[in-house]
């Protein structure tokens, strides 16, 4: 069976740190990858998707960047922190038949202080 | 821009109630996802409706499309507090696979 994992689960980070998490799915390949942010009590807002190795779509302009080095890896990273970054980060795959179901990972949940 | 609303927003009601959730969503899509988010946790996938007409039921839990109105419904029959949690309906734009998240559903069931 597919499982997702992402680490860590919880952070806190000053504001202009780095940033670095990280997704892996397991049991599957070549999925698509995507990275969400929900801020506290607000719905999903998609920040990056990707369809292969290398393949990255940025969805919003942001100080956010993500990679994809293997192909069940999705990382999500920033140079410098901003105090609007905190929130609850989801990582999320969707498989090979086609529904366009997403399965979530546990969530990562970052303060930037 | 596609977009999807819920409502309402808050929900709170009694235990054994029946009551619905509502999605409405802007643009042409036959692929909807309803989606349960417990306090502090991940989303948990409840319904895949992939057409017009589409019904599933789960338990307390049923789910339908109607895409000429483009709106979707989350039925809640006989309501326990175990369904407490935050719904979210999502929208998949154009069959890209890139979903759409309405704002959500805070229900809260009460004994």
């Amino acid at each position: 069976s597919q499982t997702i994992h992402q680490w860590p689960a919880t952070l806190v980070q000053p504001v202009g740190s780095p940033l670095s998490l990280e997704c892996t799915v397991e049991g599957t390949s070549n999925p698509n990858l995507y990275w969400y942010r929900q801020a506290a009590g607000r719905g999903l807002q998609l920040l990056f998707y990707s369809v292969g190795i290398g393949q990255i779509s940025s969805e919003v302009p942001q100080n956010l960047s993500a990679s994809r080095p293997q192909d069940r890896q999705f990382i999500l990273s920033s140079k410098k922190l901003l105090l609007s970054d905190s929130g609850f980060y989801l990582c999320a795959w969707s498989g090979y038949w086609n529904t366009g179901e997403l399965f979530f990972g546990e969530g990562s949940r970052l303060t930037v202080l | 821009e596609l977009k999807v609303e819920q409502n309402p927003l808050f929900l709170s009601m009694q235990e054994g109630k029946n009551y619905t959730i509502y999605c409405n969503y802007s643009t042409t899509s036959d692929r909807l996802y309803w989606y349960r988010q417990d306090p502090g946790k991940s989303l948990e996938s409840l319904f895949v409706l992939l057409s017009n007409g589409a019904v599933k039921q789960e338990g307390r839990l049923m789910a339908s499309l109607d895409t000429k109105a483009r709106l979707s419904t989350l039925h809640i029959t006989a309501a326990v507090h175990d369904l407490s949690a935050t719904y979210f309906c999502a929208v998949d734009n154009f069959g890209n696979e890139k979903l759409t998240f309405g704002t959500g559903t805070r229900l809260t069931i009460i004994p």
